[in-house]
């Protein structure tokens, strides 16, 4: 069975820029979400979808950071523009069900804003 | 607002004596906890976890026990190997009162010496 697949893998932009993460997550899993995980730190949600609706955005910063999961299946996390505070891996996961009992996370990639 | 506590960054045992990673929570109404376990360069994998209504959870060389009246749980691995030489992070979820999503903890490292 394929794992969450993301890319890229590394990611460096200079602040005000534009950047854009993309997440397959596994088959016929039904819920996906964006976590950032900051260095030393645990993974923070950003975003929860249920199939192509969202369930959960409270801690996404709506006025840089948007997301979408088009058809219920692929999804992109764009920010923009891009903060030095936004350094970070930002990790894919999903889950068959609507909980979070187990997810399972891409390798994440990690963004690096100069 | 750090709902998960993980109090120790870091943990070193020798191989094949026991490693006890701690959590602490702040949360009476969290339901289901788990622990991740992250490599270097790649996500965090799921492990082990436990529902509220139990106080006990073993899968293997893994026990994770649960102490709902401390907030309390812990992560016992008997005996440790070099290869459980990781990041693990406990989370917790509300279950399905919620959306379900995890609240991770900061993280503790463990090195297992050989």
């Amino acid at each position: 069975e394929a794992g969450v697949a993301q890319s890229p893998r590394y990611k460096i932009i200079e602040k005000r820029q534009s950047v854009a993460f993309w997440c397959n997550p596994i088959s016929g899993h039904a819920t996906l979400y964006w976590y950032q995980q900051i260095l030393g730190q645990g993974p923070k949600l950003l975003i929860q979808f249920q199939n192509n609706g969202v369930v959960d955005d409270s801690q996404l910063p709506k006025d840089r950071f948007s997301a979408e999961r088009l058809k219920g299946v692929d999804s992109t996390l764009k920010i923009q523009p891009a903060k030095l505070e936004d350094s970070a891996v930002y990790l894919c996961a999903s889950s068959k069900g609507a909980w979070g009992e187990k997810l399972f996370f891409g390798s994440g990639t990690q963004l690096s804003v100069l | 607002d750090q709902q998960v506590k993980q109090n120790s960054p870091s943990l070193s045992v020798q191989e094949g004596r026991i490693s006890i990673l701690n959590c602490d929570y702040t949360n009476s109404m969290f339901d289901y906890f788990l622990w991740y376990k992250k490599y270097p360069a790649e996500g965090p994998t799921f492990l082990i976890s436990i529902s509220s209504i139990k106080d006990k959870n073993e899968d293997g060389r893994f026990t994770v026990f649960l102490n709902k009246s401390a907030k309390h749980l812990s992560l016992h691995i008997v005996p440790s190997q070099p290869g459980d030489s990781a990041v693990y992070f406990c989370a917790a979820s509300l279950g399905s009162s919620n959306t379900g999503k995890l609240i991770f903890g900061q993280g503790t490292t463990l090195q297992v010496k050989p």
